[in-house]
Protein backbone atom coordinates (compact mmCIF):
# COMPACT_ATOMS: atom_id res chain seq x y z
CA UNK A 1 0.00 0.00 0.00
CA UNK A 2 1.66 3.38 -1.11
CA UNK A 3 2.84 5.65 1.88
CA UNK A 4 3.80 8.81 2.56
CA UNK A 5 7.16 8.72 3.80
CA UNK A 6 9.58 11.42 5.95
CA UNK A 7 13.29 11.76 6.20
CA UNK A 8 14.80 11.97 8.72
CA UNK A 9 13.14 10.41 11.09
CA UNK A 10 14.88 12.61 13.59
CA UNK A 11 16.80 15.87 14.11
CA UNK A 12 19.04 17.40 16.51
CA UNK A 13 19.96 20.89 15.54
CA UNK A 14 21.26 24.25 17.17
CA UNK A 15 19.33 27.25 17.64
CA UNK A 16 19.55 29.69 14.93
CA UNK A 17 20.31 26.99 12.21
CA UNK A 18 18.36 25.98 9.32
CA UNK A 19 16.60 22.75 8.56
CA UNK A 20 15.10 21.30 6.13
CA UNK A 21 12.43 18.51 6.62
CA UNK A 22 11.81 16.14 3.68
CA UNK A 23 8.58 14.23 2.41
CA UNK A 24 7.69 12.36 -0.65
CA UNK A 25 3.81 11.92 -0.10
CA UNK A 26 1.60 9.67 -2.11
CA UNK A 27 2.19 9.74 -6.13
CA UNK A 28 -1.12 10.34 -7.22
CA UNK A 29 -2.06 12.86 -4.44
CA UNK A 30 -2.19 16.52 -5.30
CA UNK A 31 -2.55 18.04 -1.81
CA UNK A 32 0.09 18.29 0.57
CA UNK A 33 0.29 19.52 4.15
CA UNK A 34 2.61 19.56 7.06
CA UNK A 35 1.93 19.74 10.88
CA UNK A 36 3.41 20.20 13.92
CA UNK A 37 2.80 18.30 17.55
CA UNK A 38 4.74 20.00 20.44
CA UNK A 39 5.19 17.33 22.85
CA UNK A 40 2.19 16.76 25.03
CA UNK A 41 0.16 18.72 22.91
CA UNK A 42 -2.36 18.80 19.75
CA UNK A 43 -1.99 18.40 16.44
CA UNK A 44 -1.54 22.01 14.89
CA UNK A 45 -1.69 22.58 11.24
CA UNK A 46 0.87 24.64 9.42
CA UNK A 47 0.69 24.57 6.22
CA UNK A 48 -1.48 23.13 3.00
CA UNK A 49 0.16 23.30 -0.63
CA UNK A 50 -1.53 22.72 -4.04
CA UNK A 51 -0.67 23.31 -7.17
CA UNK A 52 2.90 24.44 -6.43
CA UNK A 53 1.74 27.11 -4.45
CA UNK A 54 0.37 27.43 -0.43
CA UNK A 55 -3.45 27.11 -0.23
CA UNK A 56 -3.82 27.69 3.56
CA UNK A 57 -1.40 28.58 6.21
CA UNK A 58 -2.26 29.01 9.78
CA UNK A 59 -0.42 31.79 11.95
CA UNK A 60 2.35 29.54 13.34
CA UNK A 61 3.80 29.69 9.64
CA UNK A 62 5.23 32.69 9.61
CA UNK A 63 8.78 34.02 7.73
CA UNK A 64 10.79 31.80 9.00
CA UNK A 65 9.04 29.27 7.45
CA UNK A 66 8.44 27.68 3.63
CA UNK A 67 7.69 25.00 1.86
CA UNK A 68 8.35 23.78 -1.49
CA UNK A 69 7.74 21.20 -4.21
CA UNK A 70 11.63 21.09 -5.91
CA UNK A 71 11.18 17.93 -8.02
CA UNK A 72 8.22 16.63 -8.49
CA UNK A 73 8.01 13.82 -5.99
CA UNK A 74 9.59 15.68 -2.97
CA UNK A 75 7.64 17.83 -0.58
CA UNK A 76 10.05 20.36 1.69
CA UNK A 77 9.56 22.18 5.18
CA UNK A 78 12.10 24.43 5.71
CA UNK A 79 12.73 26.19 8.80
CA UNK A 80 14.83 29.58 8.37
CA UNK A 81 16.42 30.07 11.69
CA UNK A 82 14.92 27.42 14.19
CA UNK A 83 14.29 28.62 18.04
CA UNK A 84 14.01 26.27 20.72
CA UNK A 85 9.95 26.48 20.08
CA UNK A 86 10.37 24.91 17.04
CA UNK A 87 11.19 21.48 18.68
CA UNK A 88 8.32 19.05 17.95
CA UNK A 89 7.09 16.41 15.51
CA UNK A 90 6.41 17.76 12.24
CA UNK A 91 3.87 15.76 10.58
CA UNK A 92 3.26 15.51 6.41
CA UNK A 93 -0.11 14.42 5.26
CA UNK A 94 -1.11 14.34 1.89
CA UNK A 95 -4.57 13.64 -0.52
CA UNK A 96 -6.22 12.89 -3.19
CA UNK A 97 -8.34 16.10 -3.25
CA UNK A 98 -9.34 18.63 -0.41
CA UNK A 99 -11.61 19.01 2.10
CA UNK A 100 -13.91 15.47 1.60
CA UNK A 101 -10.84 13.16 1.15
CA UNK A 102 -9.21 11.54 4.00
CA UNK A 103 -5.15 12.48 4.43
CA UNK A 104 -2.36 10.30 4.74
CA UNK A 105 0.13 11.16 7.33
CA UNK A 106 3.51 10.38 7.12
CA UNK A 107 5.74 8.64 10.10
CA UNK A 108 6.96 11.84 11.28
CA UNK A 109 10.15 14.13 11.57
CA UNK A 110 11.05 14.50 15.40
CA UNK A 111 13.03 18.04 15.45
CA UNK A 112 14.86 19.02 18.72
CA UNK A 113 16.24 22.43 19.20
CA UNK A 114 19.27 22.52 21.54
CA UNK B 1 -10.43 29.04 23.11
CA UNK B 2 -11.40 24.94 22.19
CA UNK B 3 -12.98 24.59 18.95
CA UNK B 4 -12.79 21.00 19.35
CA UNK B 5 -13.31 19.05 22.70
CA UNK B 6 -13.02 15.35 23.32
CA UNK B 7 -14.10 13.57 26.30
CA UNK B 8 -13.08 12.02 28.31
CA UNK B 9 -8.72 12.43 28.21
CA UNK B 10 -8.37 9.06 29.43
CA UNK B 11 -10.17 6.12 29.36
CA UNK B 12 -9.70 2.76 30.31
CA UNK B 13 -11.24 -0.68 29.43
CA UNK B 14 -10.97 -4.27 30.22
CA UNK B 15 -10.44 -6.45 26.93
CA UNK B 16 -13.90 -7.40 25.25
CA UNK B 17 -15.91 -3.82 26.56
CA UNK B 18 -17.78 -1.57 24.21
CA UNK B 19 -16.22 1.70 24.37
CA UNK B 20 -17.19 5.43 22.97
CA UNK B 21 -15.23 8.40 22.78
CA UNK B 22 -17.14 12.06 22.29
CA UNK B 23 -16.03 15.18 20.35
CA UNK B 24 -18.22 18.27 20.27
CA UNK B 25 -16.92 20.98 18.12
CA UNK B 26 -18.17 24.91 18.64
CA UNK B 27 -18.14 25.93 14.92
CA UNK B 28 -19.57 25.12 11.67
CA UNK B 29 -17.78 22.21 9.89
CA UNK B 30 -17.55 20.92 6.32
CA UNK B 31 -16.26 17.71 7.30
CA UNK B 32 -14.98 15.75 10.65
CA UNK B 33 -11.68 13.04 10.93
CA UNK B 34 -11.73 10.35 13.08
CA UNK B 35 -7.76 9.91 13.74
CA UNK B 36 -5.47 7.04 15.57
CA UNK B 37 -2.25 8.24 16.53
CA UNK B 38 0.09 5.14 18.12
CA UNK B 39 2.18 5.14 20.80
CA UNK B 40 5.43 5.70 18.38
CA UNK B 41 3.76 8.89 17.06
CA UNK B 42 2.27 7.68 14.04
CA UNK B 43 -1.22 9.08 12.87
CA UNK B 44 -3.49 7.10 10.61
CA UNK B 45 -6.93 8.12 9.66
CA UNK B 46 -9.80 6.25 10.91
CA UNK B 47 -13.24 7.77 9.60
CA UNK B 48 -13.84 11.10 7.26
CA UNK B 49 -17.60 12.07 8.13
CA UNK B 50 -19.64 14.77 6.94
CA UNK B 51 -22.91 13.25 8.18
CA UNK B 52 -24.75 10.07 9.15
CA UNK B 53 -22.53 7.04 10.13
CA UNK B 54 -19.54 5.03 8.82
CA UNK B 55 -18.28 1.56 10.01
CA UNK B 56 -15.02 -0.23 9.64
CA UNK B 57 -14.57 -3.44 11.31
CA UNK B 58 -15.24 -3.15 14.75
CA UNK B 59 -14.51 0.72 14.65
CA UNK B 60 -17.36 2.88 14.15
CA UNK B 61 -18.01 6.78 13.94
CA UNK B 62 -21.42 8.84 13.72
CA UNK B 63 -21.60 12.29 13.54
CA UNK B 64 -25.16 14.44 14.81
CA UNK B 65 -24.33 17.83 12.74
CA UNK B 66 -27.61 19.57 14.17
CA UNK B 67 -26.22 19.00 17.62
CA UNK B 68 -22.52 19.48 16.54
CA UNK B 69 -21.39 16.50 18.25
CA UNK B 70 -19.84 12.94 17.17
CA UNK B 71 -19.19 9.62 18.76
CA UNK B 72 -16.18 6.85 18.03
CA UNK B 73 -17.08 3.44 19.01
CA UNK B 74 -14.87 0.37 19.47
CA UNK B 75 -17.02 -3.02 19.89
CA UNK B 76 -15.20 -6.08 21.33
CA UNK B 77 -11.81 -4.00 22.16
CA UNK B 78 -8.39 -5.42 21.88
CA UNK B 79 -5.39 -4.29 23.88
CA UNK B 80 -4.10 -3.50 20.29
CA UNK B 81 -7.02 -0.63 20.19
CA UNK B 82 -4.47 1.04 22.60
CA UNK B 83 -3.85 4.13 21.19
CA UNK B 84 -4.94 8.22 21.45
CA UNK B 85 -7.67 8.68 19.18
CA UNK B 86 -7.83 12.20 17.81
CA UNK B 87 -10.97 14.19 16.66
CA UNK B 88 -9.91 16.84 13.90
CA UNK B 89 -12.59 19.09 12.26
CA UNK B 90 -12.24 21.17 8.37
CA UNK B 91 -13.75 24.59 9.64
CA UNK B 92 -16.46 26.05 7.82
CA UNK B 93 -14.79 28.30 5.00
CA UNK B 94 -11.10 26.46 5.03
CA UNK B 95 -10.76 24.43 2.08
CA UNK B 96 -8.67 21.60 3.74
CA UNK B 97 -6.88 22.86 6.89
CA UNK B 98 -7.35 20.53 10.06
CA UNK B 99 -8.57 21.89 13.59
CA UNK B 100 -7.76 18.90 15.88
CA UNK B 101 -9.24 17.84 19.42
CA UNK B 102 -6.35 16.90 22.23
CA UNK B 103 -7.03 13.40 21.87
CA UNK B 104 -8.42 11.00 24.52
CA UNK B 105 -6.00 8.19 25.24
CA UNK B 106 -7.35 4.89 25.68
CA UNK B 107 -5.98 2.14 27.52
CA UNK B 108 -7.44 -2.06 26.82
CA UNK B 109 -6.76 -4.15 29.79
CA UNK B 110 -6.14 -7.50 28.68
Amino acid sequence: EPEVTQTPSHQVTQMGQEVILRCVPISNHLYFYWYRQILGQKVEFLVSFYNNEISEKSEIFDDQFSVERPDGSNFTLKIRSTKLEDSAMYFCASSVAGTQETQYFGPGTRLLVL
Amino acid sequence: KNEVEQSPQNLTAQEGEFITINCSYSVGISALHWLQQHPGGGIVSLFMLSSGKKKHGRLIATINIQEKHSSLHITASHPRDSAVYICAVVLSGSARQLTFGSGTQLTVLP
